[in-house]
């Protein structure tokens, strides 16, 4: 039983379309987040959610929407996709106190032509 | 803002020992770390907390300097396995929910 599931492992899309990306933790955890890792391998924050809150956005674009109808999922929504976007998304969930670890999503290869 | 890692790659023969770096600008509660293999997710490795509270891997031994805002990974006698992207994850003292990643060190072990 995934801990945390992600879908889909990879997408291909054109420039200037929209794409979703979803993110479910079967953990209990309170705090999921949305992480891009571009082709040099830096793993860089965008989003994190408390409690379907809101907690953090790290100047990411606006065309970037990020959606938890409830603290087991986490989905990100991206419009008028760029050939920037180009990485891998990967979704985490930690639990509620500051000693533990975050489990990731298998991540999703977006790639955008 | 990302904590800086060093160093950057490191290629290592089998039975070596390697040291990785993990230097933040601000003020940490607590550093784990992770090491991600090509095409996967990052996979949690140890915990190092402020007081010197340490949790995880059995096989590698990590040190956290509070007041330096360092912490260092140690990698013996290393295997075939190791080989990977390794990457420190650090909060603030400031909050729980900015959890952010270092820059990552390549790590290869050869035959």
């Amino acid at each position: 039983d995934t801990a945390v599931s992600q879908t889909p492992k990879y997408l291909v899309t054109q420039m200037g379309n929209d794409k979703s990306i979803k993110c479910e933790q079967n953990l209990g955890h309170d705090t999921m987040y949305w992480y891009k890792q571009d082709s040099k391998k830096f793993l860089k924050i965008m989003f994190s959610y408390n409690n379907k809150e809101l907690i953090i956005n790290e100047t990411v674009p606006n065309r970037f929407s990020p959606k938890s109808p409830d603290k087991a999922h986490l989905n990100l929504h991206i419009n008028s996709l760029e050939l920037g976007d180009s990485a891998v998304y990967f979704c985490a969930s930690r639990g509620g106190t500051r000693d533990t670890e975050a489990f990731f999503g298998q991540g999703t290869r977006l790639t955008v032509v | 803002q990302q904590p800086v890692q060093s160093p950057q790659a490191v290629i290592l023969r089998e039975g070596e020992d390697a040291v990785i770096n993990c230097s933040s600008s601000k003020a940490l509660y607590s550093v784990h770390w992770y090491r991600q293999k090509h095409g996967e997710a990052p996979v949690f490795l140890m915990i190092l907390l402020k007081g010197g509270e340490q949790k995880g891997h059995d096989k590698i031994s990590a040190s956290f300097n509070e007041k330096k805002q360092q912490s260092s990974l140690y990698l013996t006698a290393s295997q075939l396995s190791y080989s990977g992207t390794y990457f420190c994850g650090t909060e603030s003292t400031s909050g729980t929910y900015k959890y952010i990643f270092g820059t990552g060190t390549r790590l290869k072990v050869l035959a």
